[in-house]
């Protein structure tokens, strides 16, 4: 079973929109980390935003935050008023405490801004 | 500068040559991480680093894949007899500190390793 899970292949939002990327992790893990990166088409991966399941409070940076849900799973990324250079490549991962320490990564949405 | 630093950005090579590829992490970062991106996917984990120590290398597709980090900072992953299903982005992340999960990896901008 897939651990990430991404069901948007691809988005389109309007510029000054506010648009959620859909995220639903699994793990029996009862620590873990959920993480939330962009990479536009030049290829580098950029950290957007962290979300601890122990944190109570929802994670926000800047116009990003994490609308976790811990008994859906779910970890929605919000992007409050897109603009045009938000275009790009959205990927979710979890880290869990126990196992490998490496990030597990879903397939990816592809958020598109139009003007 | 500052980031993860990999190199080179590209490289093509026949089927059957060796390749290696160079990650520079961020300075003081122990842990470094070596991940496999097919294209339109994920990134996939290949192998992990604690300074120098191997700690974690189930993610490599073969025995054809070999990495190091000999003195704890910079690390090579060797692809020996490239095949073509070796074709990806090579993603390289640090991070600092071993323990818990709050510290994000950081990423390089990745090699695109063309095999023809």
């Amino acid at each position: 079973a897939q651990k990430i899970t991404q069901t948007q292949p691809g988005m389109f939002v309007q510029e000054k929109e506010a648009v959620t990327l859909d995220c639903t992790y699994d793990t029996s893990d009862p620590s873990y980390g959920l993480f939330w990166y962009k990479q536009p088409s030049s290829g580098e991966m950029i950290f957007l935003i962290y979300q601890g399941s122990y944190d109570q409070q929802n994670a926000t940076e800047g116009r990003y935050s994490l609308n976790f849900q811990k008994a859906r799973k779910s970890a929605n990324l919000v992007i409050s008023a897109s603009q045009l250079g938000d275009s790009a490549m959205y990927f979710c991962a979890m880290r869990e405490d126990t196992g490998r320490r490496a990030l597990t990564f879903g397939s990816g949405t592809r958020l598109q801004v139009q003007p | 500068g500052a980031g993860v630093s990999q190199s080179p950005r590209y490289k093509v090579a026949k089927r059957g040559q060796d390749v290696a590829l160079r990650c520079d992490p961020i300075s003081g970062h122990v842990s470094l991480f070596w991940y496999q991106q097919a294209l339109g996917q994920g990134p996939e984990f290949l192998t992990y680093f604690q300074n120098e120590a191997q700690l974690d290398k189930s993610g490599l597709p073969s025995d054809r894949f070999f990495a190091e980090r000999p003195e704890g900072s910079v690390s090579t992953l060797k692809i020996q007899r490239t095949q073509q299903e070796d074709s990806a982005v090579y993603l390289c992340a640090s991070s600092l500190g071993t323990v818990g999960n709050l510290r994000p990896q950081h990423f390089g901008d990745g090699t695109r390793l063309s095999i023809l």
